[in-house]
């Protein structure tokens, strides 16, 4: 099926630890990103990656740290966990030189840390 | 800076009824304006877009139109049934051209619909 994937779909660890989370897409898009969505339901923009190169960083934390080893794939890697990263992480897609940024997203990764 | 703003219910209708959740937002130059839903424990889907003034977006009975001149986006659907509940996310995306924006979300609006 052609989607956007993330592994794992829960993750739940320790304070303190490392954690990534995998983002793949097979829909030929040029740009990825993460999202995190908190509690509340709110939905926040972290990083964007157009062709592999960083476009967007907004006001995070620099445990979290994106890395593209090509255009389909986006992992977040995540030092040094605290509580209030607890929240589900969402990787989307879209393709590049689009004139309205119609963005597709994977099914979440639920990150609890205790 | 950008911003979107709809109603954060819950909002609870009995099926058949009427709905309408509204979306006003606020941003420079010329946004295009999305409605995702997401189903409970699932990711966002597109329901419906509109990229420019007066274009109205439409899927699965919902529709929603492009009004710059009150920077709304409110959308409506005729007559819901049980399997809407979800959470309804009005967005917006600047237009740069360049394609790596990244989405503006209202708080979201969750859909309860009564049998």
């Amino acid at each position: 099926d052609t989607a956007v994937s993330q592994t794992p779909k829960y993750l739940v660890t320790q304070m303190g630890n490392d954690k990534s989370i995998k983002c793949e897409q097979n829909l030929g898009h040029d740009t990825m990103y993460w999202y995190k969505q908190d509690s509340k339901k709110f939905l926040k923009i972290m990083f964007s990656y157009n062709n592999k190169e960083l476009i967007i960083n907004e006001t995070v934390p620099n445990r979290f740290s994106p890395k593209s080893p090509d255009k389909a794939h986006l992992n977040l890697h995540i030092n040094s966990l605290e509580l209030g990263d607890s929240a589900v992480y969402f990787c989307a897609s879209s393709p590049s030189g689009s004139s309205y940024n119609e963005q597709f997203f994977g099914p979440g990764t639920r990150l609890t840390v205790l | 800076g950008n911003s979107v703003t709809q109603m954060e219910g819950p909002v609870t209708l009995s099926e058949e009824a009427f709905l309408t959740i509204n979306c006003t937002y606020t941003a420079t130059g010329y946004p295009s304006l999305f409605w995702y839903v997401q189903y409970p424990g699932e990711g966002l889907q597109l329901l419906l877009k509109a990229t420019k003034a007066d274009d109205k977006g439409s899927n699965k009975g919902f529709e929603a139109t492009y009004r710059k001149e009150t920077t709304s986006f409110h959308l409506e659907k005729g007559s819901v049934q049980v399997s809407d509940s979800a959470v309804y996310f009005c967005a917006l995306s600047r237009n740069s051209g360049g394609g790596a924006d990244g989405l503006t979300f209202g708080k979201g609006t969750h859909l309860i619909i009564q049998p």
